[in-house]
């Protein structure tokens, strides 16, 4: 089985600031994707950043970087610069070839970002 | 390009109605995922198919809740004699399904909000 923890429910940030967000997994599949989603208060939900199992170098997408930690199995999230619109719940998710693709999510932390 | 549309945005029924909830996947997936949301809380697999088949329903209750992806058409998730604990979102998401499953970006619909009263 796999998992996804995020330990932070919440976080404060301010404006222009970097923050990162935390999130380590679980997973006895030796393949394996990880990925952010942002949920804004619409509700939606909007792909960040992905990180591969066997990508050497971390994922950079803008803004947002992922750290990307295998051996102690942690792929935390950081926001550079951060901005009003940045202020969303986000999600941490993982999928395997073992689960068929599907994904697997954290329960999220809400990122509040601070004029 | 359209994103994954889902419809309806919200919906109300009441203990014992019948709920249908539609996703049409991007243009060119084929591959769909079902998703619920229940408050505060993240996403949770519901069940996975492909065109004319259920992949992995892993994620489904046994009972009241079905999903099907027709040949023509969109996916429809249904959840027959709805109760107060079945209100959440529900989410659907597509992929292509062009190469590895594990780099395969889910990409998502803007969820159903389901209310039983």
């Amino acid at each position: 089985a796999q998992k996804i923890t995020q330990t932070q429910p919440g976080m404060f940030v301010q404006e222009k600031e970097a923050v990162t967000l935390d999130c380590t997994y679980d997973t006895s599949d030796p393949s394996y994707g990880l990925f952010w989603y942002k949920q804004p208060s619409s509700g939606e939900m909007i792909f960040l950043i992905y990180q591969g199992s066997y990508d050497q170098q971390n994922a950079t997408e803008g803004r947002y970087s992922l750290n990307f930690q295998k051996a102690r199995k942690s792929a935390n999230l950081v926001i550079s610069a951060s901005q009003l619109g940045d202020s969303a719940m986000y999600f941490c998710a993982m999928s395997s070839n073992t689960n068929a693709g599907k994904s697997t999510f954290g329960d999220g932390t809400t990122l509040t970002v601070k004029p | 390009n359209a994103g994954v549309m889902q419809n309806p945005r919200h919906l109300v029924r009441r203990r014992g109605q019948e709920a249908r909830l539609r996703c049409s996947p991007m243009k060119g997936h084929s591959h769909v995922y079902w998703y619920r949301q229940l408050p505060e809380e993240g996403l949770k697999f519901m069940v996975y198919l492909q065109k004319e088949n259920i992949i992995d329903e892993s994620g489904m209750p046994k009972e009241r809740f079905s999903a099907e992806f027709p040949k023509e058409g969109p996916s429809i998730l249904r959840i027959q004699q709805v109760v107060r604990g079945d209100s959440a979102a529900y989410f659907c998401a597509s992929s292509p399904r062009t190469g590895s499953l594990t780099s395969e970006t889910q990409y998502f619909g803007p969820g159903t909000r389901l209310l039983v009263l």
